[in-house]
């Protein structure tokens, strides 16, 4: 099955900079890739997606970038702010959604004042 | 802004016993799903269903656990026999198409 990893586990930054998250995945079969923000006890958000027929997507302050070949994508947050802070999960499947997203473990992401 | 409905938000049951969790996915939407957190760790996937039937289940989803439509607009999971280990958020999920889900906002389970 899917197995999908996601680095680092926490990532601290100054407010105002710019913010990377990456994630591998291992089934060359998948085709979708969306991005959820998680604040503390609530349910994940869908922030940004990217389907395996593009390379890169963008949507005001965030991005998301995939390379197929090497099998990882990327989320980008510029110009962070407090409202920022949150934990991060990056998550693939074939099948668009429908057989189920396997998640990564989460990104910490502190945004210092 | 349409919700993904879940409710009880907090369920606590005693090891053995029967729980069902219960969703009110977007009245438009055809995929459904559930999903699990336990503390402090990833969101895993237990099932998909489509078209009344289950489209995909993963290896958390044994003969302890089923789902339900029983109506037009409610989305169920049980689980027969509660174990310790049992005790997660549980997270139902619905999307129009196979992306985009909505995740409701949960139920802690806490199996005691």
């Amino acid at each position: 099955g899917e197995n999908v990893e996601q680095h680092p586990s926490t990532l601290s930054v100054q407010e105002g900079d710019s913010a990377v998250i990456k994630c591998t995945y291992s089934d060359s079969a998948s085709n979708y890739f969306p991005w959820y923000k998680q604040e503390l006890g609530k349910r994940p958000q869908l922030i940004i997606d990217i389907r395996s027929n593009v390379g890169e997507k963008k949507d005001q302050r965030i991005a998301v970038t995939l390379n197929k070949t090497a099998k990882h994508f990327s989320l980008h947050i510029t110009e962070t702010q407090p409202e920022d802070s949150a934990v991060y999960f990056c998550a693939a499947s074939n099948r668009g959604g429908a057989d189920g997203l396997t998640f990564g473990k989460g990104t910490h992401l502190i945004i210092q004042p | 802004e349409p919700e993904v409905t879940q409710t009880p938000s907090h369920q606590v049951t005693q090891m053995g016993q029967e729980v069902i969790l219960r969703c009110v996915p977007i009245s438009n939407h055809l995929y459904f799903y559930w999903y699990r957190q336990i503390l402090g760790q990833k969101v895993e996937f237990l099932v998909s269903f489509y078209n009344n039937e289950i489209s995909e289940k993963s290896e958390i989803f044994d003969d302890q656990f089923s789902v339900e439509r029983p109506d037009g607009s409610n989305f169920t999971l049980k689980i027969r026999s509660t174990k310790l280990e049992d005790s997660a958020m549980y997270f139902c999920a619905s999307s129009p198409t196979t992306h985009g889900y909505t995740f409701g906002s949960g139920t802690r389970l806490t199996v005691v």
